[in-house]
């Protein structure tokens, strides 16, 4: 969803869940994507990335999904932990050694 | 990856004075970059940290108020000079930008100017 405001759009789900992030981009250009998870009090860190010549990743748990017609992108995980609640980023660059331009962040929160 | 080192972790400044954040990181690196984070929201770059020569800054960013510094392959400082409330914020370093390598982040300064 959208964010309003200065507030992120928050995703809310039961421990066990799958849960989804998606996240928009706007530059047709972009050639690399990477979603990041950020907890209180600490910097990004990497989750999974994805080169605009593939549409599909997976790593542990997560997979990222790249829909370059709809400049789309998302972030699944499989059976949601607690530990997983925290902010989630996209990220895009559209070459190598460029800064990141990022998105707008969602909240996921997981209840057990 | 890379593992980056940034200080002081927090600070409360008077309006008025400047901080220097520092960030070190623990291999060589190509590129460094310096972000913003207003609270609640995402991550708003500043600019990247050139070796050897100027900072490149992005639109709303200048270098009076941001002088940054990137000395070597491994080490690099951003200035918040004359800070108002409005500064009050997270400021987050970043270094890599190699495909391969991907790009750190360190743990950010927490920045209050009262």
């Amino acid at each position: 969803g959208e964010s309003v405001g200065l507030h992120l759009p928050t995703l809310s789900v039961q421990e066990g869940d799958n849960s989804i992030i998606n996240c928009a981009y706007s530059n047709s250009a972009s050639d690399y994507f990477i979603w990041y998870k950020q907890e209180s009090g600490k910097g990004p860190q990497f989750i999974i990335d994805i080169r605009s010549n593939m549409d599909k990743r997976q790593g542990q748990r997560v997979t990222v999904l790249l829909n370059k017609t709809v400049k789309h992108l998302s972030l699944q995980i499989a059976a949601t932990q607690p530990g997983d609640s925290a902010v989630y980023f996209c990220a895009e660059n559209t070459q190598a050694g460029t800064a990141l331009i990022f998105g707008k962040g969602t909240t996921l929160s997981v209840s057990s | 990856s890379a593992v980056i080192s940034q200080k002081p972790s927090r600070d409360i400044c008077q309006r008025g004075t400047s901080l220097t954040i520092q960030c070190q990181v623990d291999s060589q690196v190509t590129m460094m970059f310096w972000y913003r984070q207003q609270p609640g929201q995402s991550l708003t770059l500043i600019a990247t940290a050139n070796q050897g020569s100027e900072a490149t800054y992005e639109s709303g960013f200048v270098i009076d108020k941001f002088p940054i510094s990137r000395p070597n392959l491994t080490f690099s400082t951003l200035t918040v000079s004359n800070m108002s409330p409005e500064d009050s914020s997270i400021y987050l370093c970043s270094a890599g930008g190699d495909y391969n390598y991907g790009y750190t982040f360190g743990s950010g300064t927490r920045l209050t100017v009262v």
